[in-house]
């Protein structure tokens, strides 16, 4: 049961488009909604990250929005660059109580930014 | 900073053989995570850890178990490698009042 569903699984922009890429979500119990970034060869890495009270947030040329009432967020990357090129995964967070966060990941896309 | 360390970072073993995963971190994080990464599937969790001396099953948990002994270590064992386990194995820590999870380089296995 894939509870993060991410689309695509592949994206190919020229430089300076917009890159888009989508996650959709079932447990409402879900309390944090993260982007990793990850180059081949290594390890996924925080990229940015939202709260389900906030419907978008903004760190440079990335842009998480959120539809909490779809159940569903998104990452927006503003004049995509070569360097971009990626695979990025979507993740939800749920706490238990006494124990540890878990996150869920999404499939992942990769990207490929285009001269 | 080394933060998340795997070793082995590749190794190929044969059908049946063993090995032993090491994950060390230095941030002095409470929850430790094992995850394997393959191909459409995205990150998988394993197995988990809440602190020394504990640890719990994830999502794929079946052939592998692991072991907590001391805060910064957190080892994943294939007892009996099967091909299906050929993957890109990732650890990953998280603080415990923190969100962001921070991740190892990852290992390759291949078992043939």
């Amino acid at each position: 049961q894939q509870q993060v569903k991410q689309s695509p699984q592949s994206l190919i922009v020229q430089k300076g488009g917009i890159s888009i890429i989508n996650c959709a979500y079932e447990n409402t119990a879900f309390d944090y909604f993260p982007w990793y970034q990850q180059f081949p060869g290594k390890g996924p890495a925080l990229l940015i990250a939202i709260r389900p009270d906030v419907s978008e947030k903004k760190e440079g040329r990335f842009t998480i929005s959120f539809n909490k009432s779809a159940k569903q967020f998104s990452l927006h990357i503003m004049d995509s660059q070569p360097g971009d090129s990626a695979t990025y995964f979507c993740a939800a967070r749920r706490v238990f109580i006494g124990t540890a966060s878990k996150l869920t990941f999404g499939t992942g896309t990769r990207l490929q930014v285009t001269l | 900073n080394a933060g998340v360390t795997q070793t082995p970072k590749f190794r190929v073993l044969k059908t049946g053989q063993s090995m032993t995963l090491l994950c060390a971190q230095d941030m002095n994080h409470e929850y430790m995570y094992w995850y394997r990464q393959d191909p459409g599937m995205g990150l998988r969790l394993i197995h988990y850890s809440v602190g020394e001396g504990t640890t719990a099953k994830g999502e794929v948990p079946d052939g592998y178990n692991v072991s907590r002994l001391k805060k910064q270590n957190f080892l994943l064992g294939l007892e009996s490698a099967a091909p299906s386990q050929t993957s890109v194995y990732f650890c990953a820590s998280i603080p415990t009042q923190g969100a962001e999870a921070f991740f190892g380089q990852g290992t390759r296995l291949t078992v043939v």
